[in-house]
Order: structure tokens, then sequence, then C-alpha cells
């Protein structure tokens, strides 16, 4: 399993855009990517998931590379409701990524 | 509300005992995992399922047992708790599309003393 790292902890303000990059250097060819989300006294929640270039719904944006071995996730106009915790993950497509590990994750702090 | 229901929410056990964690979905999700999270920590993956009768371990499946008898429910034993045991324990689900990520129920708090 690919591992990921993340910056431990982020800071922003409300209203600006947030990227937080995870580095996935031994991704693997059938390796997808995907990012959670975490509140406090919460389970994790599912944000937004990719394989290369660049994905976008209705929360977040993710860009990653043509070598794969990062990617961003792109938060437009953070709000206080947004700090949370951030989970960068790999997961083989052919497993169907059913063994999912968490690392320890991005605490991003939006400030008023 | 269709999702992941976990019962109990909080729990304190003595050193020693044995109990079930309860996890249910009501989404037909092959998939199926159990998590500990720590205070300040990650998830760690205890062990996880792809379907009825079918389970594997995870990172830290010490100390718990999983069955998987229908594709509704996951329930995790604790066979003889340790005061390791207490943590925040997460079950979630998912389908096997790889396209979908895992839904999340509300977490067991468990203290054991």
């Amino acid at each position: 399993l690919a591992k990921t790292t993340q910056p431990i902890s982020m800071d922003s303000y409300e209203g600006q855009e947030v990227n937080i990059t995870c580095s996935h250097n031994n991704i693997a060819t059938n390796d997808y990517i995907t990012w959670y989300q975490q509140f406090p006294s919460q389970g994790p929640r599912f944000i937004i998931q990719g394989y290369k270039t660049k994905v976008t719904n209705e929360v977040a944006s993710l860009f990653i590379p043509a070598d794969r071995k990062s990617s961003t996730l792109s938060l437009p106009r953070v709000s206080l409701s947004d700090t949370a915790v951030y989970y960068c993950l790999v997961g083989d497509i052919n497993t169907g990524g059913f063994k999912t590990i968490f690392g320890a994750g991005t605490r991003l702090f939006v400030k008023a | 509300n269709a999702g992941v229901t976990q019962t109990p929410k909080f729990q304190v056990l003595k050193t020693g005992q044995s109990m079930t964690l309860q996890c249910a979905q009501d989404m037909n999700h092959e998939y199926m995992s159990w998590y500990r999270q720590d205070p300040g920590m990650g998830l760690r993956l205890i062990h996880y399922s792809v379907g009825a009768g079918i389970t594997d371990q995870g990172e830290v499946p010490n100390g718990y047992n999983v069955s998987r008898s229908t594709t509704e429910d996951f329930p995790l034993r604790l066979l003889s708790a340790a005061p390791s045991q207490t943590s925040v324990y997460f079950c979630a689900s998912r389908p096997s599309e790889v396209r979908y990520g895992y839904t999340f129920g509300s977490g067991t708090r468990l203290t054991v003393v």
C-alpha cells in the first residue's frame, strides 16, 4: 500500500482558497487517490476521488499531476465550518481499495 | 435515514470484560470496515470484510474478532478488554465500485478501566 505524507496542520482565513498537498511517491499504476474530511466527534466523510488530471465536485477540486506522485485538494473560499482534519489515501483499483489505510491527516484551522 | 448505525454510542468496561460493538448498514454495501481512533490520531484499520462470510485483518487486529453473517451487519467483538483498547471505534461501509468512498457511522466511544 502506497504511503502518503501530508502537512500536519494548516491555518487559513475565511474566504481564502486552501490547497492541501499530499505526497505519495511510490504510488502504483493501479492506485487511485481519495480524500476524506473529519469533524471533531464524527466519522470521516468522503470528499473526492481521482486517478489522474483534475476532478471537481460541488465541494472541492482534486489536482493530480502527470507523474501522480502527489495530489492537491483545493477548497474554494473556505468558511469557519471547513475547520476539520483532511485525510489523503491511496487504494488499489483492482482490489477495490477495500483495505483502506488512513494516515495522520492535515488539521486545517480556518480563522475569522 | 439510510446509513451506518453503530451501537452503543458510549460504553465503559472493566479490564477483562468482553463485549460486542454493533454495526449495521441499510445501503446493501459489500464492503465494511472497523477502525479505531485514539485521541489526536488518525484512524487505524482493525478488520474489514468484502462480503458476507469474508473477513480479513487490518493493521491492528489483536484483541478483536469479527464476523459477517449478513450483508447488513458487521459486529466487532472485544475478547478481553484492556485499557489500551480505550478509543473511539468507527464502522464504515461502501459499495464495491471504486468510485465510491466509505460511509462512516457516528462512532462508539469506549473506555476500559
